[in-house]
């Protein structure tokens, strides 16, 4: 089975400075991997994905993840937070074949950006 | 826009009573996700469909049940209606039943009281 862990429910951070939000996965082997950001009342956008190829994927809105096998890690960043970022954040994971690929999700993140 | 149908967009209604959740996919997708967002279980897969056949069961209640019609649209049913059944409830599609490209809809918000 799989499941995902995000470190942090809430995480703080400054106009203009980095974000960091972390996300471990638990697989028998590399599943698909990816990001999804939810605004107030809103429905889930996917941000970026990673199925194969390069580790480092770029997604919208200036967000990239990178793909580490070994630590079993896809930590979501962006360089500089702008106002717009705060939203809840969510990792998740689906397998690569088989007849039930459902996504299996992380419990999310609340990102707050300080003015 | 993800091009993902969901209505009503919200809904209350009292305990004991039934709804029906409706879902129309993208244009050529064939699979469909029903997804619970709760407060205390976060986001939970209920239901996956593909092209009228039921594919995989998450923890989906026996009070719950889902269909997918001819016309590729999708119905989740709840009845006995509990207070803890308040949850925004999402509809995903994708074309072969795979998440490498599949779209969330808005989601209909559901309160029980």
């Amino acid at each position: 089975a799989q499941s995902v862990t995000q470190l942090g429910s809430h995480v703080s951070v400054s106009e203009g400075a980095l974000v960091l939000l972390r996300c471990n996965y638990s697989s028998s082997v590399p599943p698909y991997l990816f990001w999804y950001v939810q605004y107030p009342n809103q429905g889930l956008q996917l941000l970026l994905k990673y199925t194969t190829g390069a580790t480092l994927v770029k997604g919208i809105n200036g967000f990239e993840a990178e793909f580490k096998k070994s630590e079993t890690s896809f930590h979501l960043t962006k360089p500089s937070a702008h106002m717009s970022d705060a939203a809840e954040y969510f990792c998740a994971v689906s397998p690569r074949s088989g007849s039930a690929r459902q996504l299996t999700f992380g419990s999310g993140t609340q990102l707050t950006v300080l003015p | 826009d993800s091009g993902v149908t969901q209505t009503p967009k919200h809904l209350i209604t009292a305990t004991g009573q039934r709804v029906t959740l409706r879902c129309s996919p993208r244009s050529g997708d064939l699979s469909v996700y029903w997804y619970q967002q709760s407060l205390d279980q976060g986001l939970q897969f209920l239901i996956q469909y593909y092209n009228g056949e039921e594919r995989a069961k998450g923890n989906i209640l026996e009070r719950f049940s889902a269909q997918q019609f001819p016309d590729l649209h999708s119905e989740l049913n709840l009845s006995s209606l509990e207070l803890g059944d308040s949850a925004l409830y999402f509809c995903a599609s994708s074309v072969d039943g795979g998440f490498d490209e599949a779209f969330f809809g808005q989601g209909t918000r559901l309160t029980v009281v």
